[in-house]
């Protein structure tokens, strides 16, 4: 079946120590989004991928990077994370046109110790 | 960005029952409106895409209904089963050209045996 894996499932990094995490889709959609989500709050988008162009919402720290090597993978770097990004990060994808539907992968949960 | 309010927070229920829940946002420049559920250790999964006013969807025992006139999104589960367990979130997507959605933060539904 076509989907979006996100590897790993569980991340646990050490504060400061950069860390990513990946996403891949098969479903060969142009967008792909990566969302934080922190208990009992909405997914919150960090930033989003039109093909190779890169949108980051204004208040993404700068701590957060990704890259989008190709229309399969998107990767999310968190260079120093510190406690406050422990988090759900979900990966999902969309096609360019219609109604937008999104479709995610089941997420990575990170632990900053 | 786009206000999404969802009530309640958290629902429990008894099997057997019926539910519903609400979704709030902007009536202003509205394009469409998802809902998803999110199944613990799952992938979130599109349930609906409604787009005209008065809409209703409905997928087994669940429906939703929505008024872009007065920015509201009524889910209805009929006879809760305990795999309803999940979050519920709703996301509207206003007008215009990008790709984004805007997610509440979810009603919790438990339903319990």
């Amino acid at each position: 079946d076509a989907m979006v894996i996100q590897n790993p499932r569980y991340q646990v990094t050490q504060f400061g120590k950069p860390v990513t995490l990946s996403c891949s889709q098969t479903l060969n959609h142009n967008v792909m989004y990566w969302y934080q989500q922190k208990s009992s709050q909405a997914p919150k988008l960090l930033f989003h991928y039109y093909d190779k162009d890169f949108n980051n919402e204004a208040d993404t720290p700068d701590n957060f990077q990704s890259r989008r090597p190709n229309t399969s993978f998107c990767f999310l770097d968190i260079r120093s994370p510190g406690l406050g990004d422990a988090a759900m990060y979900l990966c999902a994808t969309s096609n360019r046109v219609g109604t937008y539907e999104q479709y995610f992968g089941p997420g990575t949960r990170l632990t900053v110790t | 960005i786009l206000n999404v309010e969802q009530s309640p927070q958290s629902l429990h229920v008894q099997e057997g029952d019926s539910t519903n829940f609400t979704c709030s946002f902007p009536s202003s420049n509205f394009y469409a409106l998802h809902w998803y559920r999110w199944e613990t250790a799952k992938s979130p999964e599109a349930l609906f895409v409604m787009t005209l006013n008065g809409d209703e969807k409905k997928k087994g025992r669940i429906s939703a209904t929505l008024n872009t006139k007065e920015g509201y999104s009524y889910l209805y589960i009929k006879g809760s089963q305990p795999e309803d367990s999940a979050t519920y979130l709703c996301a509207p997507k206003g007008g215009g050209s990008n790709y984004k959605l805007t997610f509440g933060k979810g009603t919790l539904l438990t339903v319990n045996p």
